[in-house]
Order: C-alpha cells, then sequence, then structure tokens
C-alpha cells in the first residue's frame, strides 16, 4: 500500500536559517504529492502540491520538488520567520487503483522557529 | 469564500455516552471526508462522501461509529457508544470532485474521560 515518511521532530531553529524538512513515500504508480502546514490551533491547510515527476510545488518561499528516481519531495525554505512555526505534513494522492485519490499522511513535522 | 464549517469546536464526555460532530463543506464541493487524527500523528481516512453517497467507509469502525451526508451537502459524524480511545481530532475537508484538492476544517477536539 501507500505509505509516507517524514523527518522526526521536533525541529528548532533561528529566524533566517534554511530549513529541509525530508519526506520520501511509497506508491504504486504516478501519485500526486503535497505539503500541508496545520498552524496551533487551526486546521490542515495546502501548502503546495506537484502532480507528476521533476514538478516543483512552491508556496510563500517554500519548495519541493517531485524526484521520482529517489521517491522524495522534500519541503526547503530558505529563510524561515517565526510565523512559520506549525506543523508540516507531506502527503501523496495515488492516481489509480485501490485507494485512488485517499491521501496518505505522515506522521507530522513539529517547526519551532526562534526570534 | 467561506471554508469548511466544523462544530463543535472542543468536546468533552464521559466514556459510554454518544457524540456527534457536524460539517458544512465549501459551497459546491461534491466530495466530503472525515479524518481521524490521533495526537502526533497525521490524518487518516474515516469515510468519504461522493454527494450523499458513503463511497469509501472501509476504515470507519462501524459497531460505533455512523455518518450520514443528507442532501449531499452537510454532514454528522456520530460515535455511539464513546470509548477512552477515540479521544482524538476528528477533521472535516472537501473537495470539488474526488481527484481535486482537498480543503480542511478545523477540526473538532473531543475528549472522552
Amino acid at each position: 500500500g501507500n505509505s509516507v515518511t517524514q523527518m522526526e521532530g521536533p525541529v528548532t531553529l533561528s529566524e533566517e536559517a534554511f530549513l529541509t524538512i525530508n519526506c520520501t513515500y511509497t506508491a504504486t504508480g504516478y501519485p500526486s504529492l503535497f505539503w500541508y502546514v496545520q498552524y496551533p490551533g487551526e486546521g490542515l491547510q495546502l501548502l503546495l502540491k506537484a502532480t507528476k515527476a521533476d514538478d516543483k510545488g512552491s508556496n510563500k518561499g517554500f519548495e519541493a520538488t517531485y524526484r521520482k528516481e529517489t521517491t522524495s519531495f522534500h519541503l526547503e525554505k530558505g529563510s524561515v520567520q517565526v510565523s512559520d512555526s506549525a506543523v508540516y505534513f507531506c502527503a501523496l494522492s495515488g492516481n489509480s487503483g485501490a485507494g485512488s485519490y485517499q491521501l496518505t499522511f505522515g506522521k507530522g513535522t513539529k517547526l519551532s522557529v526562534i526570534p | 469564500e467561506a471554508g469548511v464549517v466544523q462544530s463543535p469546536r472542543y468536546k468533552i464526555i464521559e466514556k459510554k455516552q454518544p457524540v456527534a460532530f457536524w460539517c458544512n463543506p465549501i459551497s459546491g464541493h461534491n466530495t466530503l471526508y472525515w479524518y481521524l487524527q490521533n495526537l502526533g500523528q497525521g490524518p487518516e481516512l474515516l469515510i468519504r462522501y461522493e454527494n450523499e453517497e458513503a463511497v469509501d467507509d472501509s476504515q470507519l469502525p462501524k459497531d460505533r461509529f455512523s455518518a450520514e451526508r443528507l442532501k449531499g451537502v452537510d454532514s454528522t459524524l456520530k460515535i455511539q457508544p464513546a470509548e477512552l480511545g477515540d479521544s482524538a481530532v476528528y477533521l472535516c475537508a472537501s473537495s470539488l470532485d474526488v481527484a481535486d484538492t482537498q480543503y480542511f476544517g478545523p477540526g473538532t477536539r473531543l475528549t472522552v474521560l
């Protein structure tokens, strides 16, 4: 079945530091890949997505590239801000077969950015 | 445009009591999802509706959980009776259609004492 593995947290960074949160996946076919963010007390918000190999999703300074050869979708940001403190979830959605379109999430990585 | 609305935001009940959660999806969204999110984990799908039809409920514990989506708009998720292990956040999401981006509500945090 489909699965997502993302780096364990929590991650604590100083403001303006570089961020990488690793995400790898296992899936059949050609899944779509997503990063969702969950701010304290709020629901999940879509941060970015990529639907095919070599696509780069980007939003609010965050980027992730769909790497089929390494089955990865690592999240990066060049300079984090205190307001980026949240839990980040990597997820995939299958495009065919059983469980199609069902989102499978990783366990989440909590990011804390300190001034 | 209003997002997915859920109520209540928080609920505390004693074990063996019933509880219900309500979700109002984004207007025009045909597909509605209920997810369970345990502490420190990612959401897991409980049930998916396409319009008023439950098309994927394989992860729903049917002995105590039930859901409905009358008229293909609002949805209710019920637990009867609740158990201690049901303490979690229950998330509702909706999408235009099954292949489109899912948008999540703020969730209902259930505590069973």
